[in-house]
């Protein structure tokens, strides 16, 4: 079955303080691989696909790196603006390949 | 570009009761999907049109749920009648292809009393 797993649940930074969140998917083959950043009471905002392993991918502080087996969001420097939830989702090339079978997320709060 | 819109943003019924959301997709966006997040689970899927054609609805919970696509355009989700169980935050994506990234809507968060 596919499935995707964030971690960790929760983290709390200080501002400045570099990290990194850990998505570990398992599929009958990637047809991508997806980071979204959610907002309370708001929908989940694209930042990255991500296709193949050794695929990496930069937007200002984030950096989005591929595996086979795992992704990872690096934060370099955070600034307070970037607690969210963040959100992994994978398209699997196996049946309904379209739809994103998603992770629960990882919380990030960035303290001044 | 005007974003993924969807109505209302938030609906209280009683059990027992229709509701219908609706969909407004990013013009141009052939494919529009359907998903939710039921009190403290992950994101799921419901179902995807492409136009105004079901192309998945494997994720559908059972027949009180109905979508429909008239006109390839906007999409509307309805749920009749709703039990406690359909209580989330119920949300639109659309997409200008497959395999590419999905754009999402606020989300319409339904309680269900």
């Amino acid at each position: 079955e596919d499935q995707v797993t964030q971690s960790p649940e929760a983290l709390r930074l200080q501002e400045g303080e570099s990290s990194s969140l850990n998505c570990s998917y398992t599929v009958s083959g990637l047809r991508g691989l997806f980071w979204y950043r959610q907002d309370p009471g708001k929908g989940p905002e694209f930042l990255f696909t991500l296709y193949s392993a050794g695929e990496e991918k930069e937007k200002e502080r984030l950096k989005a790196t591929l595996t086979k087996k795992e992704s990872f969001l690096h934060i370099t420097a955070p600034k307070p603006e970037d607690s969210a939830t963040y959100l992994c989702a994978v398209q699997s090339a196996s049946g309904g390949y379209n739809k994103l079978i998603f992770g629960a997320g990882t919380r990030l709060a960035v303290h001044p | 570009e005007a974003g993924v819109t969807q109505f209302p943003s938030h609906s209280v019924i009683e059990k027992g009761q229709t509701v219908t959301l609706r969909c407004d997709p990013i013009s141009g966006h052939d494919n529009l999907y359907w998903y939710r997040r039921v009190m403290g689970k992950e994101i799921k899927f419901l179902l995807h049109f492409v136009k105004e054609s079901k192309q998945d609805e494997s994720g559908m919970p059972n027949n009180r749920f109905l979508a429909e696509r008239t006109g390839g355009t906007y999409s509307t989700l309805k749920v009749q009648p709703a039990e406690l169980e359909d209580s989330g935050v119920y949300f639109c994506a659309s997409s200008l292809g497959v395999a590419i990234e999905q754009f999402f809507g606020p989300g319409t968060r339904l309680t269900v009393l």
